[in-house]
């Protein structure tokens, strides 16, 4: 199976803008690998931020929004809070498969 | 209100089985694609299993021809049934609601997980 993967840690600092990517070991990251974000805090359950690219939950943040961005799956934080310090994880579809990314540490600082 | 509760988890011997249930509330789980999501301690998410809402699956490689998803509608329940575990199955085991029929029903749902130990 494909091999996803992203930045293992970034920081932003409060207020800043980030951007986190997702590539895809078999080329191009298109609309077709249906990308999602989740968000996940130490103990926690994951939470959805970002489905089909770029469309957001009713309880996504404003400040969060996905695209794809030079072959590359995308999600950018624009006026990163504390409370956005978190694991997050990109997902793509492969033909009825799904692989998740590794997984980027953002830290808040 | 939609709920998902996970089930079954605990510890078992290498070379054991599993059988892991997901009761859902508030929707039907012949409805929507199912989904089962593990964590090992300390590691990323890992994708491990999806069934159609028309009843295809898929499976990651890891787990291929080991683990098998299934549901019962008229339990409401999803399952996962693991076979010949190693202590690489170790992990917490999340089941989500994945897509359904409406645009924003996407993954927008999650159990809170149960832990399955592989060990002697």
């Amino acid at each position: 199976q494909a091999v996803v993967t992203q930045e293992p840690s970034l920081t932003v600092s409060p207020g800043g803008t980030v951007t986190l990517t997702c590539g895809s070991s078999t080329g191009a990251v298109t609309s077709g690998h249906w990308p999602y974000w989740f968000q996940q805090n130490p103990g926690q359950a994951p939470r959805t931020l970002i489905y089909d690219t770029s469309n957001k939950h009713s309880w996504t943040p404003a400040r969060f929004s996905g695209s794809l961005l030079g072959g590359k799956a995308a999600l950018t934080l624009s006026g990163a809070q504390p409370e956005d310090e978190a694991e997050y994880y990109c997902l793509l579809s492969y033909n009825g498969a799904r692989v998740f990314g590794g997984g980027t540490k953002l830290t808040v600082l | 209100e939609v709920q998902l509760v996970e089930s079954g988890g605990g510890l078992v011997q290498p070379g054991g089985s599993l059988r892991l249930s997901c009761a859902a509330s508030g929707f039907a789980v012949n409805s929507f694609y199912m989904t089962w999501v593990r964590q090992a301690p300390g590691k990323g998410l890992e994708w491990v299993s999806t069934i159609y809402s028309g009843g295809g699956t898929y499976y990651a490689d890891s787990v291929k021809g080991r683990f098998t998803i299934s549901r019962d509608n008229s339990k409401n329940t999803l399952y996962l049934q693991m076979n010949s575990l190693t202590a690489d199955d170790t992990a917490v085991y999340y089941c989500a609601r994945d897509t359904g029929a409406l645009n924003y029903e996407r993954f927008d749902f999650w159990g809170q997980g149960t832990l399955v130990t592989v060990s002697s």
